[in-house]
Protein backbone atom coordinates (compact mmCIF):
# COMPACT_ATOMS: atom_id res chain seq x y z
CA UNK A 1 0.00 0.00 0.00
CA UNK A 2 1.40 3.42 -1.14
CA UNK A 3 2.11 5.59 1.58
CA UNK A 4 3.92 8.07 4.04
CA UNK A 5 4.23 6.88 7.50
CA UNK A 6 5.48 8.94 10.66
CA UNK A 7 6.70 8.02 14.18
CA UNK A 8 5.57 8.56 16.98
CA UNK A 9 2.23 9.81 16.54
CA UNK A 10 1.98 11.25 19.92
CA UNK A 11 4.89 12.75 21.76
CA UNK A 12 4.72 14.16 25.14
CA UNK A 13 8.59 15.27 26.31
CA UNK A 14 10.39 17.83 28.10
CA UNK A 15 12.12 21.32 26.66
CA UNK A 16 15.68 20.81 25.50
CA UNK A 17 15.36 16.88 25.33
CA UNK A 18 16.58 16.39 21.66
CA UNK A 19 13.95 14.18 19.90
CA UNK A 20 13.42 13.40 15.94
CA UNK A 21 10.19 12.42 13.88
CA UNK A 22 10.59 9.76 11.36
CA UNK A 23 9.14 9.94 7.86
CA UNK A 24 9.29 7.28 5.26
CA UNK A 25 7.27 6.78 2.06
CA UNK A 26 7.43 4.14 -0.14
CA UNK A 27 6.27 5.83 -3.54
CA UNK A 28 9.99 6.64 -4.95
CA UNK A 29 8.82 10.25 -4.43
CA UNK A 30 11.46 13.08 -5.37
CA UNK A 31 9.92 15.68 -3.21
CA UNK A 32 8.89 15.50 0.58
CA UNK A 33 8.10 18.26 3.37
CA UNK A 34 7.81 19.01 6.87
CA UNK A 35 4.65 21.16 7.83
CA UNK A 36 3.47 21.91 11.14
CA UNK A 37 -0.31 22.89 11.54
CA UNK A 38 -1.41 25.31 14.30
CA UNK A 39 -5.50 26.80 15.23
CA UNK A 40 -5.72 29.55 13.13
CA UNK A 41 -2.69 28.95 11.16
CA UNK A 42 -2.98 26.50 8.92
CA UNK A 43 -0.41 24.32 7.36
CA UNK A 44 3.17 26.17 7.92
CA UNK A 45 6.15 24.67 6.00
CA UNK A 46 9.10 23.91 8.33
CA UNK A 47 11.61 22.40 5.36
CA UNK A 48 11.58 20.67 2.05
CA UNK A 49 13.62 18.43 -0.12
CA UNK A 50 13.52 17.98 -3.61
CA UNK A 51 16.21 15.24 -3.79
CA UNK A 52 18.27 13.27 -1.60
CA UNK A 53 21.07 15.77 -0.18
CA UNK A 54 19.35 18.98 -1.02
CA UNK A 55 16.72 19.94 1.21
CA UNK A 56 15.41 23.86 1.31
CA UNK A 57 14.08 26.20 4.28
CA UNK A 58 10.02 26.61 4.28
CA UNK A 59 8.04 29.66 6.24
CA UNK A 60 8.77 28.31 10.02
CA UNK A 61 12.48 26.30 9.47
CA UNK A 62 13.51 27.82 13.07
CA UNK A 63 14.66 25.38 15.59
CA UNK A 64 14.38 22.24 13.10
CA UNK A 65 16.45 20.29 11.53
CA UNK A 66 16.13 17.85 8.56
CA UNK A 67 18.30 15.30 6.56
CA UNK A 68 17.72 13.29 3.52
CA UNK A 69 20.27 10.55 2.97
CA UNK A 70 17.89 8.38 1.41
CA UNK A 71 14.96 8.79 -1.18
CA UNK A 72 13.18 7.09 1.22
CA UNK A 73 13.31 8.96 4.30
CA UNK A 74 13.10 12.69 5.69
CA UNK A 75 13.46 12.68 10.08
CA UNK A 76 12.81 15.74 11.66
CA UNK A 77 15.02 16.75 14.50
CA UNK A 78 14.58 19.09 17.35
CA UNK A 79 18.01 19.42 18.67
CA UNK A 80 16.67 21.17 21.57
CA UNK A 81 12.76 21.65 21.78
CA UNK A 82 10.54 24.34 22.92
CA UNK A 83 7.22 24.65 24.68
CA UNK A 84 6.38 26.82 21.24
CA UNK A 85 6.67 23.95 18.92
CA UNK A 86 4.16 22.18 20.82
CA UNK A 87 1.94 21.22 17.28
CA UNK A 88 0.36 18.44 14.67
CA UNK A 89 3.33 17.73 12.64
CA UNK A 90 2.82 16.40 9.07
CA UNK A 91 5.33 14.96 6.49
CA UNK A 92 4.07 14.55 2.93
CA UNK A 93 5.72 13.61 -0.20
CA UNK A 94 4.74 13.92 -4.09
CA UNK A 95 6.48 12.22 -6.98
CA UNK A 96 7.65 15.47 -9.08
CA UNK A 97 6.87 19.46 -8.23
CA UNK A 98 3.29 19.86 -9.65
CA UNK A 99 2.02 16.70 -8.28
CA UNK A 100 -0.53 16.34 -5.01
CA UNK A 101 0.72 15.82 -1.77
CA UNK A 102 0.19 12.50 0.20
CA UNK A 103 0.11 13.12 3.43
CA UNK A 104 1.05 11.15 6.90
CA UNK A 105 -1.03 10.41 9.79
CA UNK A 106 0.50 13.06 11.75
CA UNK A 107 2.72 13.69 14.74
CA UNK A 108 1.31 15.47 17.76
CA UNK A 109 4.04 16.63 19.91
CA UNK A 110 3.38 18.14 23.16
CA UNK A 111 6.77 20.04 25.41
CA UNK A 112 6.22 20.44 28.15
CA UNK B 1 1.63 39.01 2.92
CA UNK B 2 0.71 35.20 2.99
CA UNK B 3 1.11 33.54 -0.20
CA UNK B 4 -2.32 32.04 0.19
CA UNK B 5 -5.15 33.14 1.38
CA UNK B 6 -8.48 31.71 1.93
CA UNK B 7 -11.67 33.30 2.88
CA UNK B 8 -11.85 32.93 6.78
CA UNK B 9 -15.26 31.60 7.30
CA UNK B 10 -16.76 29.52 9.08
CA UNK B 11 -19.18 28.31 6.34
CA UNK B 12 -22.41 26.90 7.46
CA UNK B 13 -24.83 25.82 4.49
CA UNK B 14 -28.11 23.78 4.62
CA UNK B 15 -27.92 20.38 3.22
CA UNK B 16 -28.19 20.06 -0.50
CA UNK B 17 -27.03 23.78 -1.10
CA UNK B 18 -23.84 25.20 -3.09
CA UNK B 19 -20.98 25.93 -0.80
CA UNK B 20 -18.59 28.34 -2.28
CA UNK B 21 -15.06 28.52 -1.31
CA UNK B 22 -12.57 31.34 -2.07
CA UNK B 23 -8.29 31.14 -2.38
CA UNK B 24 -6.01 33.96 -3.97
CA UNK B 25 -2.59 34.29 -4.12
CA UNK B 26 0.22 36.31 -4.22
CA UNK B 27 2.80 34.79 -6.38
CA UNK B 28 1.75 35.66 -10.32
CA UNK B 29 4.29 32.47 -11.20
CA UNK B 30 2.40 30.28 -9.47
CA UNK B 31 1.61 27.44 -11.98
CA UNK B 32 -0.33 24.16 -9.52
CA UNK B 33 -3.25 24.54 -7.24
CA UNK B 34 -4.81 22.01 -4.76
CA UNK B 35 -7.72 21.99 -2.40
CA UNK B 36 -7.56 19.70 0.58
CA UNK B 37 -10.37 18.32 2.36
CA UNK B 38 -9.08 17.68 6.47
CA UNK B 39 -11.50 16.05 9.20
CA UNK B 40 -10.66 17.23 12.57
CA UNK B 41 -8.00 15.11 14.07
CA UNK B 42 -6.88 13.83 10.47
CA UNK B 43 -4.64 14.26 7.66
CA UNK B 44 -6.01 16.16 4.75
CA UNK B 45 -6.44 14.68 1.93
CA UNK B 46 -6.51 15.66 -1.43
CA UNK B 47 -9.99 16.55 -3.46
CA UNK B 48 -8.64 18.44 -6.75
CA UNK B 49 -5.61 19.36 -8.23
CA UNK B 50 -6.21 22.06 -11.27
CA UNK B 51 -3.40 23.35 -13.32
CA UNK B 52 -5.21 25.77 -16.68
CA UNK B 53 -7.31 28.68 -16.23
CA UNK B 54 -11.43 27.63 -16.05
CA UNK B 55 -13.17 25.12 -14.44
CA UNK B 56 -12.73 21.62 -13.76
CA UNK B 57 -15.14 19.00 -12.03
CA UNK B 58 -15.43 15.84 -10.55
CA UNK B 59 -18.72 14.40 -8.53
CA UNK B 60 -20.18 17.19 -6.90
CA UNK B 61 -16.49 19.32 -6.69
CA UNK B 62 -16.27 22.01 -8.94
CA UNK B 63 -12.88 23.77 -8.93
CA UNK B 64 -12.28 26.81 -10.43
CA UNK B 65 -9.25 28.83 -12.05
CA UNK B 66 -8.50 32.59 -12.63
CA UNK B 67 -4.69 33.19 -13.57
CA UNK B 68 -5.85 36.80 -14.36
CA UNK B 69 -7.34 37.36 -11.32
CA UNK B 70 -5.05 35.19 -9.19
CA UNK B 71 -7.80 33.40 -7.46
CA UNK B 72 -9.38 29.62 -6.89
CA UNK B 73 -11.89 28.68 -5.62
CA UNK B 74 -14.25 25.17 -4.91
CA UNK B 75 -17.89 24.79 -5.39
CA UNK B 76 -19.54 21.61 -3.21
CA UNK B 77 -22.62 20.92 -4.85
CA UNK B 78 -25.84 19.21 -3.26
CA UNK B 79 -23.84 19.62 0.36
CA UNK B 80 -23.65 16.99 2.46
CA UNK B 81 -23.12 16.31 6.33
CA UNK B 82 -20.24 14.15 5.41
CA UNK B 83 -18.70 17.30 3.82
CA UNK B 84 -18.76 19.24 7.16
CA UNK B 85 -14.48 19.54 7.39
CA UNK B 86 -11.44 22.01 6.44
CA UNK B 87 -11.03 22.86 3.37
CA UNK B 88 -7.36 23.83 2.43
CA UNK B 89 -6.26 25.51 -0.81
CA UNK B 90 -2.51 25.04 -1.71
CA UNK B 91 -0.54 26.86 -4.30
CA UNK B 92 3.11 25.86 -5.88
CA UNK B 93 5.20 28.46 -6.87
CA UNK B 94 8.36 28.82 -8.38
CA UNK B 95 10.40 27.80 -5.82
CA UNK B 96 8.67 24.39 -5.45
CA UNK B 97 7.05 25.63 -2.69
CA UNK B 98 3.73 24.34 -1.86
CA UNK B 99 1.84 26.78 0.22
CA UNK B 100 -1.12 26.39 1.75
CA UNK B 101 -4.36 28.73 3.20
CA UNK B 102 -4.92 28.73 6.53
CA UNK B 103 -8.22 26.70 5.67
CA UNK B 104 -12.35 27.37 5.76
CA UNK B 105 -14.10 25.17 7.85
CA UNK B 106 -17.39 24.22 6.50
CA UNK B 107 -20.55 22.86 8.44
CA UNK B 108 -23.28 21.26 6.55
CA UNK B 109 -26.84 21.17 8.34
CA UNK B 110 -28.98 19.17 8.06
Amino acid sequence: EAQVTQNPRYLITVTGKKLTVTCSQNMNHEYMSWYRQDPGLGLRQIYYSMNVEVTDKGDVPEGYKVSRKEKRNFPLILESPSPNQTSLYFCASRRQVDQPQHFGDGTRLSIL
Amino acid sequence: QKEVEQNSGPLSVPEGAIASLNCTYSDRGSQSFFWYRQYSGKSPELIMSIYSNGDKEDGRFTAQLNKASQYVSLLIRDSQPSDSATYLCAGRSNDYKLSFGAGTTVTVRA
